[in-house]
């Protein structure tokens, strides 16, 4: 069975860093891309990169460019989600997901991570 | 970036009831465009995929078509269980494969 496991939810101030974790299982992690979707409090889906275990290429979303930084641990099977310095406007739920091996669409979703930042 | 857009972007239906969402790219994007359900603090499940593929385990009231830039998505009779917010998402090229920004079906 395909699973995702994340992280649990994470209460942080504005500045701290963060960094989450969604850890593949039930098939070959290292030959699907991983995904991360950002959906804000009572806001749709916003896509913001993937990431491919076999060799670490990853591509961001214009919007989250810099903003984030996507990575992965091919022996653990996990891929990672990570800020530097976090800001009020990062509250939200974060999805990592599959993408299907012969598409661009996510086949399978973790469970989320919510993320609160508050001073 | 392409952009998606859907409507309505909520609906109030009844069981029973035909149901048909509509999404539009701003540019074409062939058969590249997936449907996918959320319900209230669940994560989005994958409906369809390639605008018409119906994805294992999906009833088959569900049904999707289109192409180009305009797509629709069809349930044939609401059941309570589809309550929801349903989203599409281009697939086309490159990234970012963005998300239309939801639809959500309540009850009449």
């Amino acid at each position: 069975e395909v699973q995702l496991v994340q992280t649990g939810a994470e209460v942080k101030k504005p500045g701290e860093s963060l960094k989450m974790s969604c850890k593949g299982s039930g098939y070959s992690f290292a030959n699907y891309w991983i995904g991360w979707v950002r959906q804000m409090p009572g806001k749709g889906l916003e896509w913001m990169g993937i990431i491919y275990p076999g060799d670490s290429d990853t591509k961001y979303s214009p919007s989250f460019q810099g903003q984030v930084t996507i990575s992965v641990d091919r022996s653990i099977s996990t891929a990672y989600l990570q800020w530097s310095s976090l800001k009020a406007s990062d509250t939200a739920m974060y999805y990592c997901a599959r993408k299907s091996i012969g598409g661009n669409e996510f086949d399978y979703w973790g469970q989320g991570t919510l993320v609160t930042v508050s001073s | 970036d392409i952009q998606m857009t859907q409507s309505p972007s909520s609906l109030s239906a009844s069981v029973g009831d035909r149901v048909t969402i509509t999404c539009r790219a701003s540019q074409t994007i062939s058969y590249y465009l997936n449907w996918y359900q959320q319900k209230p603090g669940k994560a989005p499940k994958l409906l369809i995929s390639t605008a018409s593929s119906l994805q294992s385990g999906v009833p088959s009231r569900f049904s999707g078509s289109g192409s180009g830039t305009d797509f629709a998505l069809t349930i044939s009779s609401l059941q309570p269980e589809d309550f929801a917010t349903y989203y599409c998402q281009h697939s086309y090229t490159t990234p970012p494969f963005t998300f239309g920004p939801g639809t959500k079906v309540d009850i009449k």
